[in-house]
């Protein structure tokens, strides 16, 4: 595709349910990573994948937290029983190579999640 | 793991030439040093990137003394359209370690 897209674009839930955010890289990238952005914040590292392979899941707020990648294609990200504090902006990007501050990251829409 | 810091915010004038320094005291032999710009409600888009002295592209320059300690990004004649949360980035996925963005410069160009 042109570019990384990530779906939806929007979501709102309530509090205790599960959401599960996708992301498509552009194709024939390798290195895949997710994002989240509170409101005025800066971006926060949750976990990258090489190929289907994710080496650091430290990441991750909690355990409620999981993701999953098919390949060096499609990911997703899933929040189980969601809570008030998961509201964000939910960012994807992805990059051609081995994951290095060499690579560019080509960055998604991004998903704005609110769980009421 | 290179922490940076960066400037909070800053403010600049149309026509105005805008430069941001960023502070990354312990970054590693084989780091590049990579700037992305975020306009509200995107993703960050890549800048520049350099590993020593000065790269200039079409849009900026980037500047790197010889102990790589800091770089600053330099945006000549900044528009409107410039106003935009500025990253300064450094460091290396592939060990297991983590790249932080940090809170980035929030530049505000005026009219």
């Amino acid at each position: 595709g042109a570019g990384v897209s990530q779906s939806p674009s929007n979501k709102v839930t309530e509090k205790g349910k599960d959401v599960e955010l996708r992301c498509d890289p552009i194709s024939g990238h390798t290195a895949l990573y997710w994002y989240r952005q509170r409101l005025g914040q800066g971006l926060e590292f949750l976990i990258y994948f090489q190929g289907n392979s994710a080496p650091d899941k430290s990441g991750l707020p909690s355990d409620r937290f999981s993701a999953e990648r098919t390949g060096e294609s499609v990911s997703t990200l899933t929040i189980q029983r969601t809570q008030q504090e998961d509201s964000a902006v939910y960012l994807c990007a992805s990059s051609l190579q081995v994951a290095s501050s060499t690579d560019t990251q080509y960055f998604g829409p991004g998903t704005r999640l609110t769980v009421l | 793991l290179a922490k940076t810091t960066q400037p909070i915010s800053m403010d600049s004038y149309e026509g105005q030439e805008v430069n941001i320094t960023c502070s990354h005291n312990n970054i590693a032999t084989n780091d590049y040093i990579t700037w992305y710009q975020q306009f509200p409600s995107q993703g960050p888009r890549f800048i520049i990137q350099g590993y020593k002295t000065k790269v200039t592209n079409e849009v900026a320059s980037l500047f790197i003394p010889a102990d790589r300690k800091s770089s600053t990004l330099s945006l000549p004649r900044v528009s409107l359209s410039d106003t935009a949360v500025y990253y300064c980035l450094v460091g290396v996925y592939n060990q297991g370690g983590k790249l932080i963005f940090g809170q980035g410069t929030e530049l505000s160009v005026k009219p």
